[in-house]
Formats: C-alpha cells, structure tokens, sequence
C-alpha cells in the first residue's frame, strides 16, 4: 500500500525549531519529487516547500530562510527543518508526493502532523 | 506568483443536487489544474487532474472543465460522503498556489 506517515509535530515556543519527518512506503520513493504543504486552523492549504528526485529544492517567498527541506532516500523519507518558528507556522503540515508525469499533481498525502507555536 | 481565486467559499446543498464549484486563475496555466476533496482530519484526496481527467478510483460524479484561466468542478449528484472542502491548485509553476477552498455544507 502506498503510504506517507508524518510526525515530528510539537508545542515550540516562538523563535525555536523543530524537524518535521515523513515515511514513505509502497513505492520508488527515490524516484519522486515530494511537497510540504500546511494548513492553519480555518485556513486553506498552502504549498511551502518541495524537493526533487534530484535533491533540487524550491520554497515560497513567505518561508525561504527558516525552511529547509531534505530528503534521505536510503530511509524512504523527507524532512522540514523550520527555525525562527512563528505564531503563523502553526498549521498542521501534510507531506505529499508529486508524480510528475501527470501534470505535477499531489496523488498521495500523508495525514499530517500538527505544529503549535506558542509561548 | 499566480493566484487562484475560487469561488463560493461555502456552498448548502442536498444529497442528489447538482452542484458546480468553479476556480479562476491570474494568468495562464494551461490545463495544470488539480482539484482535492478535504474532509477535517484526513488526508487530502486527489479528484481530478490536468483539469478535466478523473483520479484512478474516484466516482464518476465527478467532472472537471476548463476555458481559459476558468475552471469548474462539477459533482452531478450529490452523495453524503462528498460534503467536505475542496480546493483548486495550480500546478503549472512554482509556486504552487492552491484556491482559498469551497465548504460544501449539508442543506
């Protein structure tokens, strides 16, 4: 079955950081590009960042500086490494898989994991 | 940055209507139009990509179409389980944009 598994999600204080990961199974994970993609409370979904099969990496102008995205492909995962973490970051943060033949659509996503920033 | 503008953001129906969402973009992007079902707490789940073509597994009910930068999600009757959010996104350049979402709310 194909499956992404997020967690890592946490309370952090404002200015802290935290390292989000994302399991993959079922699947070539090394041969797919993968997203990052939140949601605050009452908010709809926002793309914040991808990597490709190759390790290229893009981010919105919102977040590029504090998030880093990576991927381990030995380890079937990717990961989201945001610092400087703010009031806004809190969402909850969904991983999903791209497949690039088919117009860059997100066919698989995790459940998500859920980030709080607060003091 | 391309912005996607859907519209309604709330939407009352009953099981068995017909309902259309629809999604305009800011500029062209060609036929990289993707739209999700979202119900809280869940995954979001793929329904139709390249504007018009249905996900592997998804009901036929579902129906998209595209003129232009205006696109439309069509459901021809309505079942329970569709009452959920759904979004437009655009995957024609980074950065991916994604429409604010249309709650589709039971009447």
């Amino acid at each position: 079955e194909v499956q992404l598994v997020e967690s890592g999600g946490d309370l952090v204080q404002p200015g802290g950081s935290l390292r989000l990961s994302c399991a993959a199974s079922g699947f070539i994970f090394s041969s797919y590009d993968m997203h990052w993609v939140r949601q605050a409370a009452g908010k709809g979904l926002e793309w914040v960042s991808s990597i490709g099969s190759a390790g290229d990496t893009h981010y919105p102008g919102s977040v590029m500086g504090r998030f880093t995205i990576s991927r381990e492909n030995a380890k079937n995962s990717v990961y989201l490494q945001i610092n400087s973490l703010r009031a806004e970051d809190t969402a909850v943060y969904y991983c999903a898989r791209e497949v690039g033949l088919s117009y860059n659509t997100f066919d698989v996503w995790g459940e998500g994991t859920t980030v709080i920033v607060s003091s | 940055d391309i912005q996607m503008t859907q519209s309604p953001s709330s939407l009352s129906a009953s099981v068995g209507d017909r309902v259309t969402i629809t999604c305009r973009a800011s500029q062209t992007i060609s036929t990289y139009l993707n739209w999700y079902q979202h119900e809280p707490g869940k995954a979001p789940k793929l329904l139709i990509y390249a504007s018009s073509i249905l996900q592997s597994g998804v009901p036929s009910r579902f129906s998209g179409s595209a003129s232009g930068t205006d696109f439309t999600l069509t459901i021809s009757s309505l079942q329970p389980e569709d009452f959920a959010t759904y979004y437009c996104q655009q995957s024609y350049i980074i950065p991916y944009s994604f429409g604010q979402g249309t709650k589709l709310e039971i009447k």
